[in-house]
């Protein structure tokens, strides 16, 4: 089965670039999706099907999936964002919804 | 806007059962498959189990394979989790996602969770 390996933790100063990234076996091949989720809320979907954003999200956003690994990025991070960041793919064999482990970020 | 509430959490002896429920408003709930996703306490997601639109299909994470059993009421807006042979491991907070099918749709609607606390 998939299995999606990311960094435990990020920093980065207010202002900067947050870059998250999602390693996997051919995962350029897979849909790439991924989740926000704040401290002592339930997850909420960023970006699905590697560049599709949900209304109400900001244009800072961008995503690259190529080879084995997918990358989400966030410009002008702010405390708001916070947050840890969780990728997600469905395994091409079982058809079953893979996550990552999660990299939290912080802000400076 | 879509929206699911989920119930049925709470503490639980090693080998006892619980029975989790989802109920579901704003979206076409018979058109997508039901999830259900776990987060242990100071942990990552873990998908659990999934049921079809239709319950022609059902799957289960091999942890819970066997001691979990998942079902849906289409015409109640609703989907359970029955839980049964419940361990410490176990512990976790609940999601029920609902999925549209369609490989480029993430996870878009979550609840708030239910949680499930394995402990003598």
């Amino acid at each position: 089965s998939s299995v999606l390996t990311q960094p435990p933790s990020v920093s980065v100063a207010p202002g900067q670039t947050a870059t998250f990234t999602c390693a996997g076996n051919k995962i350029g091949n897979k849909f790439v999706h991924w989740y926000r989720q704040k401290a002592g809320q339930a997850p909420a979907l960023v970006v699905s099907a590697d560049s599709d954003r949900p209304s109400g999200l900001p244009e800072r956003v961008s995503v690259s999936n190529s080879g084995n690994t997918a990358t989400l990025s966030f410009s002008h991070v702010e405390a708001g964002d916070e947050a840890d960041y969780y990728c997600q793919v469905r395994d091409s064999i079982s058809d079953r919804p893979v996550f990552g482990g999660g990299t939290k970020l912080t802000v400076l | 806007e879509g929206q699911v509430v989920e119930s049925g959490g709470g503490l639980v002896r090693p080998g006892g059962s619980l029975r989790l429920s989802c109920s579901a408003s704003g979206f076409t709930f018979s058109t997508h498959t039901i999830n259900w996703v776990r987060q242990a306490p100071g942990k990552g997601l873990e998908w659990v189990s999934s049921i079809s639109s239709s319950s022609y299909y059902i799957d289960y994470a091999d942890l819970v394979k066997g001691r979990f059993s998942i079902s849906r009421d289409n015409a109640q807006n609703s989907a359970s989790l029955q839980m049964n042979n419940l361990r410490v491991e176990d512990t976790a907070l609940y999601y029920c996602v609902p999925w549209a099918g369609g490989y480029r749709d993430g996870f878009d609607i979550w609840g708030q969770g239910t949680m499930v606390t394995v402990s003598s």
